[in-house]
């Protein structure tokens, strides 16, 4: 089983529609939990920590459920320039295991 | 404030050269990192730093190596290149307590 798994994509999504992304980790040690984008060929950028009381940013909400240890990222009202692929990060117990999942790629389309 | 600088952006070499990539950062932060992205692998880690004249290896560390003199900088060097290192290079930096990484805008390589 790889250490962070992320729902194969691509998602295609009209404008306006709500989108949920899933992520699962197998290490049940680990610490902090992070949702990264990446617009095709630039760096990734941090979209939002994920607290284990789940938080909101706008039209962006995030869950940890630490007992099934996943991570979900809820889309609401989708816009175009939400296309990107998004990227699930765990952290372990040190800074030295940050692992990124391979990503799930998000089109909106007009 | 630039962030994270990477240089050279592009570059091909031939098997068997050389060559080091750059990487700055300009908001003090004692971690730094380098990490390969590959279609379909993710990131994965190639070598850190939690701080100046420290290194240590991440997943992938064969056939690279870093050193990090000063605070701000982070080489990564490829003694011997190969085709399999073909990829597209992120630095990126980061500090406690929030984790959070800023990454550099790649160096995407290409070894024939």
């Amino acid at each position: 089983r790889k250490e962070v798994e992320q729902d194969p994509g691509p998602f295609n999504v009209p404008e306006g529609a709500t989108v949920a992304f899933n992520c699962t980790y197998s290490n049940s040690a680990s610490q902090s939990f992070f949702w990264y984008r990446q617009d095709c060929r630039k760096e990734p950028k941090l979209l939002m920590s994920v607290y284990s009381s789940g938080n909101e940013d706008g039209r962006f909400t995030a869950q940890l459920n630490r007992a099934s240890q996943y991570i979900s990222l809820l889309i609401r009202d989708s816009k175009l320039s939400d296309s990107a692929t998004y990227l699930c990060v765990v952290m372990e117990t040190s800074y030295d295991k940050v692992i990124f999942g391979p990503g799930t790629s998000l089109s909106v389309i007009p | 404030n630039a962030g994270v600088t990477q240089t050279p952006k592009f570059r091909v070499l031939k098997t068997g050269q050389s060559m080091t990539l750059l990487c700055a950062q300009d908001m003090n932060h004692e971690y730094m990192y380098w990490y390969r992205q590959d279609p379909g692998m993710g990131l994965r880690l190639i070598h850190y730093s939690v701080g100046e004249g420290t290194t240590a290896k991440g997943e992938v560390p064969d056939g690279y190596n870093v050193s990090r003199l000063k605070k701000q900088n982070f080489l990564l060097g490829l003694e011997s290149a190969a085709p399999s290192q073909t990829s597209v290079y992120f630095c990126a930096s980061g500090m406690a307590p929030q984790w959070e990484q800023f990454f550099g805008p790649g160096t995407r390589l290409t070894v024939l």
